[in-house]
Formats: structure tokens, sequence, C-alpha cells
């Protein structure tokens, strides 16, 4: 079975432009959660998407959206970029929201460099 | 606010010695506590988790120990080989409407010297 996958790998952009981010889960995982991580602040949830609705969102601007497909392909989308989300940014897939907890699969992330 | 916290922020260890990392929660609603693994350009594996219900963990040579009153818990790395040297991250998870949020600690680098 493949792995998380997340495209593109490297992406370097410049402040105020917007950027998207994309991430396959496993197949038959329906939740897809986006982390950022940072040498600073460590590994912060960004939010959660279950059957294309955004179930849970942690404590980023409204710069960072995110969205998920019918096939549970999911997107991130930051808007004006700041030299503050130089990042790399996560996508992990589960293949079950509700009752247990089941085991997060992360990707190899998108490493972000906004100059 | 740092919900978990993790120590030390880097070891070194001797190849065969056991390797010992700490980590503290605040949030009595966290009910799974996974460990993670990370080696430089790759996301973070799962190495072992625990539920609060349970007081030890045992992996192969990864252990992990659960205090719930003293809200801490640890992983241990027994016969640490240059091969387990990664970072290393503690996590709580919360279920939130369906929705499970880890949150991480700080992470540990462990590096394994020969």
């Amino acid at each position: 079975k493949a792995g998380v996958t997340q495209t593109p790998r490297y992406l370097i952009k410049t402040r105020g432009q917007q950027v998207t981010l994309s991430c396959s889960p496993i197949s038959g995982h329906r939740s897809v959660s986006w982390y950022q991580q940072t040498p600073g602040q460590g590994l912060q949830f960004l939010f959660e998407y279950f059957s294309e609705t955004q179930r849970n969102k942690g404590n980023f601007p409204g710069r960072f959206s995110g969205r998920q497909f019918s096939n549970s392909r999911s997107e991130m989308n930051v808007s004006t970029l700041e030299l503050g989300d130089s990042a790399l940014y996560l996508c992990a897939s589960s293949w079950i929201s509700g009752g247990s907890y089941n085991e997060q699969f992360f990707g190899p992330g998108t490493r972000l460099t906004v100059l | 606010q740092q919900q978990v916290k993790q120590s030390p922020q880097s070891l070194i260890v001797q190849k065969g010695g056991i390797s010992i990392i700490n980590c503290a929660y605040e949030n009595t609603a966290f009910d799974y506590f996974p460990w993670y693994q990370q080696f430089p350009g790759k996301g973070p594996a799962l190495l072992i988790a625990i539920r609060p219900d349970v007081s030890e963990k045992k992996e192969g040579r990864f252990t992990i120990s659960f205090n719930k009153s003293a809200k801490q818990f640890s992983l241990h790395i027994m016969d640490s080989q240059p091969g387990d040297s990664a970072t290393y991250f503690c996590a709580a998870s919360i279920n939130r409407a369906g929705s499970y949020q880890l949150t991480f600690g700080k992470g540990t680098k462990l590096s394994v010297i020969p």
C-alpha cells in the first residue's frame, strides 16, 4: 500500500504570494490532518478534514485554509505569505474517524521557504 | 501555552546504552499518548503508543512508562543502536467532536555513538 504522498516536496515563494500544497492520503483513509513544523514552535496542528468537512482547526490565522475532495485528497492554501510561514508542512491520514484513536500516518512533508 | 513538555532537547548515548526521554502534560482530557520517530527529510513515524489506563507498554527495545497521577510519561530505548539516531517526539491526543488532534512535545534529538 502506498503511503501518504505530498506535492511538491520543496517550494520557494516570496512574501505576499500565496501557495497551495497537496496531500494524497493512504487508500481508504478518509481523515486528513495538516501540521506545521518549525524549529522554534515544533509540530503544530493546523486543521483536520473528514468527508470534505473541516472538523477541527488549530490556532492559526485565517490566511491558512484547506479543503478536502470527494476522493479524500486534500489541499492547504496559505495566502499573503509571511517570512514566518517558512516551515515543513506535514499531512497525516488515518483510516477512520470517531470512536477510539486511530494512528495518523505522516507524509514526507512539503518544505516551504518564503523569501 | 505548551501543553506537552519534553526533555531533554538532545541526548547522546553510547551504543548498547539506555536512552530515556521524558514528557509531562497538563490537560487531563488527553486520552492517547504516542511517540513518533523522525529521521531527517522524512515525516514522523509512529513508534509506540499507550492509553492512560495502562502503566507500561513494551514493544521490542522500546518501552513507554506512564504515570497518570503525575501526568508524566517516558520512552525508554534499551540497547540503543546508531540506527536509533533520530528526533523523537512525544504527543498527546484529544478527541474534539470525533476529530483526533495531536499535541506534540518539542522533540529530543538522540545521537547514539558507536
